[in-house]
This record gives structure tokens, sequence and C-alpha cells, in this order.
């Protein structure tokens, strides 16, 4: 079955390293997202790619990189992390079959930064 | 004001009762809704998405739209204690292909008293 993943599940960093969290899903999907969920800000959107090449920032992108070297993957990069990005990331895909698609989400990443 | 806002709850609804999820959206472009289910610690799962104006039904739940109000809204109809989750409201702009980020409410919890 099409799965997307997401690894490390928990990750215990420190201050100022560089940190990547994978996504990979098996939909061949051609959109992908990045999210962050905090207690009273709900999940927001971090960066999105809508094809192989594409990247986007979302409402909150500093600090925060992606490439999209092909379909499957969207690594999210912390360059220099920050205990303001203690979240839990949820990666997600859609098909892009249009704005009304289901946008499947993996099962998270719980990120502390010390 | 919040792009999507939403009661961030508890509501506490009796075993068998009917329990009504609302959400507001600012932008009046929006043309597309959907309501995701979270149970804790686990990642957002779609249980409905909503195009038109009026009502939709899917099994025990309904969503309801009214673009004229910026209102759109999910109702559980006999409430299991399984439906204790916290439900996401979630804003596409637009119907189109290159246009399928979505808008995040922050979320209501609900609790089932059995």
């Amino acid at each position: 079955d099409a799965e997307i993943t997401q690894s490390p599940r928990h990750k215990i960093t420190e201050t100022g390293r560089q940190v990547t969290l994978a996504c990979h899903q098996t939909w061949n999907h051609n959109n992908m997202f990045w999210y962050r969920q905090d207690l009273g800000h709900g999940l927001r959107l971090i960066h999105y790619s809508y094809g192989v090449q594409d990247t986007n920032k979302g409402e909150v992108s500093d600090g925060y990189s992606v490439s999209r070297s092909n379909t499957e993957d969207l690594p999210l990069t912390l360059e220099s992390a920050a205990s303001s990005q203690t979240s839990v990331y949820f990666c997600a895909s859609s098909g892009g079959q249009g704005a009304g698609d289901t946008q499947y989400f993996g099962p998270g990443t719980r990120l502390t930064v010390l | 004001q919040k792009e999507v806002e939403q009661n961030s709850g508890p509501l506490s609804v009796p075993e068998g009762a009917i329990a009504s999820l609302n959400c507001t959206y600012s932008d009046r472009v929006s043309q597309s809704f959907f309501w995701y289910r979270q149970y804790s610690g686990k990642s957002p799962e779609l249980i409905m998405s909503i195009y038109s104006n009026g009502d939709k039904e899917d099994g025990r739940f309904t969503a309801q739209l009214n673009k004229a109000s910026q209102y759109v809204s999910l109702l559980i109809r006999d409430s299991q204690p399984s439906d204790s989750a916290t439900y996401l409201c979630a804003v596409n702009r637009g119907l189109d292909f290159g246009n399928e980020k979505l808008t995040f409410g922050t979320g209501t919890r609900l609790t089932i008293i059995p």
C-alpha cells in the first residue's frame, strides 16, 4: 500500500546544530508540504513543493529550507536549530489534481531543541 | 483576524447526541473546505470535504457550507466515544492546479461523554 513516512519519529538536538527531517511518500504525488504544529497555533505551513525542483515558502519558513530532487522525497532542514523550533513536524502530500485534492499526512516527527 | 477560526473547546457532548463544530474563514475567494480529525499524538486524517453551498452527508457526518456567511460546520450524529478527538478546519483559496496549499484553524477539541 502507498504511504507517507517520516524519520526520525523523535529527535533531540542542541541549539545551533543542523537537523534534517526526512519525508518519503510512495503515492507518486506531485505535491508535498511541511507543517509544524504547536499548541495554540494549529498547523502552520513551512514549505511546500508542487513538483521536482519546485519549492515555495509557507507562512513560517524562516530558519528552514527544503529541496526536491525527486518525486518521493522532501527533506526539511533546520540550518541552525533554535529552541523556538521545538515542535511536532508533519509532512503531507497530495496528488496535484487540483485544489480539492486530499492531503495525506505522515505520522509526524517530534523535535526537541535544547 | 485569523484566516480560519475555530472555537478551541473543549466541547463536551453526551454519547448519542449531535456534536456541532463550527469554523469561519476570512478570505472570501476560498473555494475548498476540509474537516480533518486528529487523535491525540496522531496525524490528521481527512473526514469530509465540501466545495458547494449546502449540506454534504457521509454516514454520521454532515458538512455544511455557507459561502455568503463565510462559515463551514461539521455535524456528527449519534456521537460515539471514538469521535473524541481534535477537529481541524482547513480552507483552500481555489479549485485550480498550483493552488493546493491549505490554511488550517487551530482545531476544536471534542470529548464524547459515555
